[in-house]
């Protein structure tokens, strides 16, 4: 079955800027899309198809792709981004979608 | 503001059948171009995508799943529930149901209940 990976963790000091990486064979065919899960809380949107950006999103979230790696960028992280953060695609003919395993973002 | 809300037991034995409903308020389930999904999260894991209905009832499953899993729609009571045959302790998870706006069966969630959790425990 298709996976997507991601790294366990990623760490950062707070104003840095925080890259989170998801890498899937059918990511230069499939959109990729990214969550934020703070503890406790359903997971909410925060990018789509690649790199748009929802309504009410701060502009310090950004994602790209590139070939079968698609990131999300933090940039000048606060304290308040420290959450769990999760990809999610298809596979590469477009049946079932798949999430990536998630990332905990820690901020130093 | 469309709001989904789950609903169902919080303990389910083993070998029987988890249902869960998602309640839909602020908006209509039968809007064109709305999936609704099952998403669910084991205690401390990730999260695992179960299935999407259209309104017409047009369905598409996780193929790990798919042969315990029965995504149904009732647009009188607007809502969609979930049916998980056969369960096992590896089913126990929070549960959550989801819209994904945008018009496609694999497409971002961009609307989330809060989640329910269900144990599977004898």
């Amino acid at each position: 079955s298709y996976e997507l990976t991601q790294p366990p963790s990623v760490s950062v000091s707070p104003g840095q800027t925080a890259r989170i990486t998801c890498s899937g064979d059918a990511l230069p065919k499939q959109y990729a899309y990214w969550y934020q899960q703070k503890p406790g809380q359903a997971p909410v949107l925060v990018i789509y198809k690649d790199s748009e950006r929802p309504s009410g999103i701060p502009e310090r979230f950004s994602g790209s792709s590139s070939g079968t790696t698609v990131t999300l960028t933090i940039s000048g992280v606060q304290a308040e981004d420290e959450a769990d953060y999760y990809c999610q695609s298809a596979d590469s003919s477009g049946t079932y979608a798949v999430f990536g395993g998630g990332t905990q973002l820690t901020v130093l | 503001q469309l709001q989904l809300q789950e609903s169902g037991p919080g303990l389910v034995k083993p070998s029987e059948t988890l249902s869960l409903t998602c309640t839909v308020s602020g908006g209509s389930i039968s809007s064109s171009s709305y999936y609704w999904g099952w998403i669910r999260q084991p205690p401390g894991k990730g999260l695992e995508w179960i299935g999407s209905i259209y309104y017409s009832g047009s369905t598409y499953y996780n193929p790990s799943l798919k042969s315990r899993v029965t995504i149904s729609v009732d647009t009188s009571k607007n809502q969609f529930s979930l049916k998980l045959s056969s369960v096992t302790a590896a089913d126990t998870a929070v549960y959550y149901c989801a819209l994904a706006v945008a018009g496609t069966p694999l497409d971002a969630f961009d609307i989330w209940g809060q989640g329910t959790m269900v144990t599977v425990s004898s």
